[in-house]
């Protein structure tokens, strides 16, 4: 079993749904990571997250530490969302990224 | 401020060959972590660096170092390359680190083995 697991792994939905992306870790974490990456490799840092709920423009991250689970919510999704979304954990002590194997989503017009 | 950079972006090298990956984080930063991308792998940690000493080293051989200068520059080194090296290899720099701020990526050296 992989120490983050991300789901769903395809996600294709139309312009203006509310989007939904999980993640769940089996280790002790001091923080997590949701990052973007689209066609081309280029990697973009949505949130850092260690307790709570974030928000930025349409996008919203939340983390439950006790149930080892966190979401990423995309509002009111438009065809430039269409990337892969990848959670990453950092390991309590070990302090190291360990990454889920991401989420395809594609937004159709 | 100018974003990471990486150099150079695209590599074609033969088994057995060393190579030598660079990347200039943002000013500022003191964090630079290495990362290793593989269509089967997915992402996958290798090592970070602060102020000059690696912090973590991930799962990786001993074919595989790093080192950062007192600028925050960082260097990757892979030698006797593997064609299973071949991989998109990002590197990201932070103000203090993993745990503790936003990692900003950058474009990546895209690696080939032949």
């Amino acid at each position: 079993k992989n120490e983050v697991e991300q789901s769903p792994q395809n996600l294709t939905a139309q312009e203006g749904e509310f989007i939904t992306i999980n993640c769940s870790y089996s280790v002790g974490i001091s923080a997590l990571h949701w990052l973007q990456q689209h066609p081309g490799g280029g990697i973009v840092s949505l949130f850092m997250l260690s307790s709570g709920k974030k928000k930025h423009g349409r996008l919203i991250a939340t983390i439950n530490i006790q149930e080892k689970h966190s979401s990423l919510h995309i509002t009111a999704s438009h065809p430039r969302d269409s990337a892969v979304y990848i959670c990453a954990v950092v390991s309590g002590s070990a302090r190291q990224l360990t990454f889920g194997s991401g989420t395809q989503l594609t937004v159709l017009p | 401020k100018a974003g990471v950079t990486q150099t150079p972006r695209y590599l074609i090298k033969t088994r057995g060959q060393q190579v030598t990956l660079s990347c200039s984080p943002i000013s500022g930063h003191r964090s630079v972590s290495w990362y290793q991308q593989t269509p089967g792998q997915g992402l996958q940690f290798l090592f970070e660096y602060f102020s000059e000493t690696q912090r973590n080293k991930g799962n990786f051989p001993g074919r595989f170092s790093g080192r950062q200068f007192s600028n925050s520059r960082s260097e990757m080194n892979v030698s006797t390359l593997e064609l299973g090296d071949s991989a998109l290899y990002l590197c990201a720099s932070s103000s203090w680190g993993l745990q503790d701020d936003e990692q900003f990526f950058g474009p990546g050296t895209r690696l080939t083995v032949l």
